[in-house]
């Protein structure tokens, strides 16, 4: 079993449609970031949280703790929001993020 | 530009020749990272530096792949005999020790296909 698992693997919705994708963790982390990565690969920061709820524009990551588990929504869908989205946890006192699998996220016009 | 670069951004390559990648990270940046990431899969740690130590390595390193950071600024990976299970894209990250949490900062990548 991975030590950060993410739910769904795909995810295909139409445009306007709320999104949740969800991301558990079986280990102590100090931080958990969310990243979108597009085709052609590069990755982008989207959050970094260690507690509570963040917001950036239409886009909120949340954090519980005491359940290891976090969960990234989009309000109001777009298609340029088809991305693949990768949760990953910084685990106390070592330097490396360990990866969830991604979510593929596609949004239909 | 001043984020993270990598060159090149493609690579194709024929089983058993060998492979340089180059990462330059974001400039003050002191750690430097590699990833390795298949299709499908998030992406798995394989070596980090601060300034030109390589301070942890992981077991997915074997014995063909090799990194340096000579000079504490930019950063070659090195494959060995490719072989077709290397295909992968390499990604190259940087951070600040002092920045909170770490925050890694990533580059586009190398996509390297072994034929």
């Amino acid at each position: 079993k991975n030590e950060v698992e993410q739910s769904p693997q795909n995810l295909t919705a139409q445009e306007g449609e709320f999104i949740t994708i969800n991301c558990s963790y079986s280990v102590g982390i100090s931080a958990l970031h969310w990243l979108q990565q597009h085709p052609g690969g590069g990755i982008v920061s989207l959050f970094m949280l260690s507690s509570g709820k963040k917001k950036h524009g239409r886009l909120i990551a949340t954090i519980n703790i005491q359940e290891k588990h976090s969960s990234l929504h989009i309000t109001a869908s777009h298609p340029r929001d088809s991305a693949v989205y990768i949760c990953a946890a910084h685990l106390p006192g070592a330097q490396k993020l360990v990866f969830g699998q991604g979510t593929r996220l596609t949004i239909n016009p | 530009d001043t984020g993270v670069s990598q060159d090149p951004r493609h690579k194709i390559t024929k089983r058993g020749q060998n492979v340089t990648f180059r990462c330059d990270p974001i400039s003050e940046h002191n750690r430097l990272y590699w990833y390795r990431q298949t299709l499908g899969q998030g992406p798995e740690f394989l070596t980090y530096f601060q300034n030109e130590a390589q301070l942890e390595k992981s077991r997915l390193l074997s014995d063909r792949f090799s990194a340096e950071r000579p000079k504490g600024s930019f950063s070659t990976l090195e494959i060995q005999r490719t072989e077709q299970g290397d295909s992968a894209m390499y990604l190259c990250a940087s951070s600040l020790v002092g920045l909170s949490y770490n925050e890694q900062f990533f580059g586009p990548g190398t996509r390297l296909t072994v034929l």
